[in-house]
């Protein structure tokens, strides 16, 4: 069964740096894109980037570019998103997906997302 | 403001028909595929739908989905109580050379 297993919640402070994690289970890991995806609260779905294990190849949204890094631990499957200074404005649930082997293949797996509470 | 629109609330009775559009432009919709899922409250949201019409296994025949020109639809047929859920609609856009959501649509079943 191919699924993909989020780290739990988190409070930071702002100013405070965090790193989340995404397990990819039933599949190769470095065959399929990793896609992040923010959505925060009573609000829709933001595309934050993509993250291919297999190279470390990268793509960003625009919106997101400079503010986190995509970055993955191929020994264990383990994809991750982090921040070195977080914003209030962070606070959100951050989900990963599985893509393709492409950028545009569409993301039939997902995380059950993580939970990130940036608050003084 | 997303670069997909989609009504932000659609509606209907248990077994009638609800249809979500998602209109976008030539360099998203207009070039490539649209891609459908489905979010239920408090839970990750799901693949409904890709390349358009396609149902991922375990996806009833009741979803259907369509595209003309630059803008989409995704139907739902028979509508049950468990339909009742955020939809969203995502493409990839060869100008911002990234994937675009709408905004989301909440269905409620009357």
């Amino acid at each position: 069964e191919v699924k993909l297993v989020q780290s739990g919640a988190e409070v930071r402070k702002p100013g405070e740096s965090l790193k989340i994690s995404c397990r990819g289970f039933g599949y190769r890991f470095t065959d399929y894109w990793i896609a992040w995806v923010r959505q925060m609260p009573g609000k829709g779905l933001e595309w934050m980037g993509l993250f291919y294990p297999g190279d470390s190849d990268t793509t960003y949204s625009p919106s997101f570019q400079g503010q986190v890094t995509f970055s993955a631990d191929k020994s264990i499957s383990t994809a991750y998103l982090q921040w070195s200074s977080l914003k209030a404005s962070d606070t959100a649930i951050y989900y990963c997906a599985r893509g393709g082997s492409g950028t545009h293949y569409p993301f039939d797996q997902w995380g059950q997302g993580t939970l990130v509470t940036v608050s003084s | 403001q997303t670069v997909l629109t989609q009504p932000p609330s659609a509606s209907g009775a248990p077994g009638q028909r609800v249809t979500i559009s998602c209109s976008g432009s030539s360099s998203n919709i207009g070039r490539g595929t649209v891609t459908w899922y489905k979010q239920l409250p408090g839970t990750a949201p799901k693949l409904l739908m890709y390349y358009d019409d396609q149902r991922p296994s375990g996806v009833p025949d009741r979803f259907s989905g369509s595209k003309s020109g630059t803008s989409a639809s995704l139907g739902i047929s028979g509508l049950q109580p468990e339909d009742e859920s955020d939809y969203y609609c995502a493409a990839w856009d060869d100008s911002l050379n990234g994937w675009v959501f709408g905004g989301g649509t909440k269905v409620t079943v009357l």
